[in-house]
């Protein structure tokens, strides 16, 4: 299958500081990124959907001014969590759209902040 | 607003007994929906993925049914081992490609 990665795999920032995640499509070219949030023990939460070249859309009750999202390229989305708090602490996961299809996921990146 | 539900949250079985999970949704509007797999700490890995046309989908000791009208699917891993051990997620996917996670089965192998 196709293979999408994430860096870094994990990141421990202090709060207020702000922090850069990267998902990249390693084989194909993925014009939708989506991006999870994920809490122990829980399931995956879509946050946004990211179309290359263009604004993510977010769902409700996530803040877009906190979480910025750029897909400058067909192959690379990034995610900033700015003015991170401790309550931003939590799994984040990636996945490229393939062909219309299939979603393929990235490892995931902790972020812990203190 | 779809909502997908994963029975049991998690289960406990010695080696060798077949493993059956169970997964709901409220809206049977789906394109499709997809089992994953996820070890501790990491991220999501495919195990199959069913159309809404289709029935079932089997891969090696793993089966997968989908009744799209019932909202069911059930995920059967035959002869459990060890290394089964993980937590199990079901998602489907509707308009807009986005996918509606269950919450998720954690299963343990017991040797």
């Amino acid at each position: 299958g196709a293979v999408v990665s994430q860096h870094p795999s994990r990141v421990i920032c202090k709060s207020g500081t702000s922090v850069k995640i990267e998902c990249r499509s390693l084989d194909f070219q993925a014009t939708t990124m989506f991006w999870y949030r994920q809490f122990p023990k829980k399931s995956l939460m879509l946050m946004a959907t990211s179309n290359e070249g263009s604004k993510a859309t977010y769902e409700q009750g996530v803040e877009k001014d906190k979480f910025l999202i750029n897909h400058a390229s067909l192959t690379l989305s990034t995610l900033t969590v700015t003015s991170a708090h401790p309550e931003d602490s939590s799994f984040y996961i990636c996945s490229g759209l393939a062909g219309g299809m299939e979603q393929y996921f990235g490892p995931g990146t902790r972020l812990t902040v203190t | 607003k779809q909502e997908v539900t994963q029975i049991p949250a998690a289960l406990s079985v010695p080696e060798g007994e077949n493993l059956v999970l169970n997964c709901s949704f409220t809206d049977s509007a789906i394109y499709n929906l997809q089992w994953f797999r996820q070890d501790p700490g990491k991220g999501l890995t495919s195990l199959l993925l069913i159309q809404s046309s289709q029935r079932e989908q089997t891969s090696g000791r793993l089966n997968a049914s989908l009744d799209k009208s019932s909202g069911r699917s059930t995920l059967y891993i035959a002869a459990s081992q060890p290394g089964d051990s993980a937590t199990y997620l079901c998602a489907v996917k509707a308009a807009g490609n986005k996918l509606t996670f269950g919450g998720g089965t954690r299963v343990l192998v017991k040797p």
